[in-house]
């Protein structure tokens, strides 16, 4: 079965503090995402990528960066974490053809104080 | 640009009831999208419930179903008897063409089934 995976699932982060959260798929899709959800927003798409050693930035990339390593591995990094990145986060993965489903991890829940 | 507007939520029905829960699009940049609704049950990831890429098609899965309208820009979702098990937020999204993948989504629709 298709699996995202993301860690951690909870994170408190101190403003100004380096945020690393990860994403692992055992899908063997190209495609990985960041989207971020929150009231009023739905989900916004902050990164994305096609395959190892690339990234793209989605419609809100400021603020972020983020690094594939690998096929199976999607990192979201912020660097100087503010309050306004308060969020939950959703990573997930996809394949190359039209109309493929797209798989969601369960999302990492991240509290900047 | 591209944009998804879906029903405000949360909206509350009694088990056994019908349900449709609206969602219309803004494609402009995008001849033919792809449109799905999306589905996130308490305390997990969001999962797929129904897809369709071919407008006038009708997508169904779990007693839901959708039209892809393109006359209206419409992709509604309706079940004719909700079960308290249904209770979850519902996204409705929009596909972009090509392989990217990428999904515009819609705020979500807060979905209490009361029994």
């Amino acid at each position: 079965e298709a699996a995202v995976t993301q860690s951690p699932r909870n994170k408190v982060a101190v403003t100004g503090g380096k945020v690393t959260l990860s994403c692992n798929q055992t899908n063997n899709h190209n495609n990985m995402y960041w989207y971020r959800q929150d009231t009023g927003h739905g989900l916004r798409l902050i990164h994305y990528s096609y395959g190892a050693g690339s990234t793209e930035k989605g419609d809100i990339p400021d603020g972020y960066k983020a690094s594939r390593p690998s096929q199976e591995n999607f990192s979201l990094i912020l660097e100087l974490a503010t309050p306004s990145q308060t969020s939950v986060y959703f990573c997930a993965s996809g394949g190359r053809d039209r109309g493929t489903e797209v798989f969601f991890g369960k999302g990492t829940r991240l509290t900047v104080v | 640009g591209d944009s998804v507007t879906q029903t405000e939520g949360p909206v509350t029905v009694s088990e056994s009831e019908s349900l449709i829960i609206n969602c219309t699009y803004s494609a402009t940049s995008i001849a033919y999208p792809n449109l799905f609704w999306y589905v996130r049950y308490p305390g997990e990831g969001l999962q797929l419930l129904l897809k369709v890429i071919t407008a006038g098609q009708k997508g169904s899965s779990r007693g839901f179903e959708a039209t892809y309208n393109k006359e209206t820009t419409s992709f509604h979702l309706q079940k004719a008897s909700v079960q308290e098990s249904d209770s979850a937020v519902y996204y409705c999204a929009l596909g972009e063409a090509g392989n990217t993948g990428k999904l515009i989504f819609g705020l979500g629709t807060t979905l209490q089934v009361q029994p």
